[in-house]
């Protein structure tokens, strides 16, 4: 699988739009864009994911750039419950990786009251 | 429709003995991932199973480690001769397909080894 680079960690505060950047230089032209999130003491779990197209979910927006070597992950307004890891990551979607996730260290994301 | 469930959610075990972490994946879902998490680090794939196979298990340490996920009942992933460097959280996560399908978390059984 491609691999992905996020930054370690960013902060926002509460009721502010977060942009996540995530940079994926090597995406191949199957490959899925997906976001993962990681409460504190918690399993992770899936936010959003996206292929060529900017996507929208009720949790988040996933904007991809045209050129697909970048993905920003959109919280339009952030709560404190969205205090978490955040992880990007790219998923073959011929299965070439058998379905398993490849977890970087992913962003960790403060918010301040 | 309940998630994907763990249990025990914590674990003690010396050195030694041997740790069975359960997982029941949602239901419909035939695809099961375990993942480790150690402590400060992030998630690790272990090993994917269908029901009754082992897809893929090149995540797994060569001794000690074992799943399966049975035709009838959990996954489960053993541990056998417990050290300390086990000491760990366990996720599973299962999925409808394995193409492109997003992956539910349980909450992770946390195992301690003294």
């Amino acid at each position: 699988d491609a691999k992905t680079t996020q930054p370690n960690s960013m902060e926002s505060n509460e009721e502010e739009p977060v942009h996540l950047p995530c940079n994926h230089s090597t995406i191949s032209g199957t490959d899925y864009i997906h976001w993962y999130r990681q409460l504190p003491s918690q399993g992770p779990e899936y936010v959003i994911h996206g292929l060529t197209s900017n996507v929208n979910n009720r949790m988040a927006s996933l904007a991809i750039a045209e050129d697909r070597k970048s993905s920003t992950l959109i919280l339009h307004r952030a709560t404190l419950r969205d205090a978490a890891v955040y992880y990007c990551i790219l998923r073959d979607r011929d299965g070439g990786s058998q379905g398993n996730l490849i977890f970087g260290k992913g962003t960790k994301l403060s918010v301040k009251p | 429709n309940a998630g994907v469930m763990q249990n025990p959610r914590h674990l003690v075990r010396r050195r030694g003995q041997e740790a069975r972490l359960r997982c029941s994946p949602m239901k419909g879902h035939s695809h099961v991932y375990w993942y480790r998490q150690l402590p400060e680090e992030g998630l690790k794939f272990m090993v994917y199973l269908q029901k009754e196979n082992i897809i893929d298990e090149s995540g797994m340490p060569k001794e000690r480690f074992s799943a399966e996920f049975p035709k009838e009942g959990p996954s489960i992933l053993r541990i056998q001769q417990v050290v300390r460097g086990d000491s760990a959280a366990y996720f599973c996560a299962s999925s409808f397909s394995y193409i492109v399908d997003e992956q539910f978390f349980g909450p992770g059984t946390r195992l301690t080894v003294l």
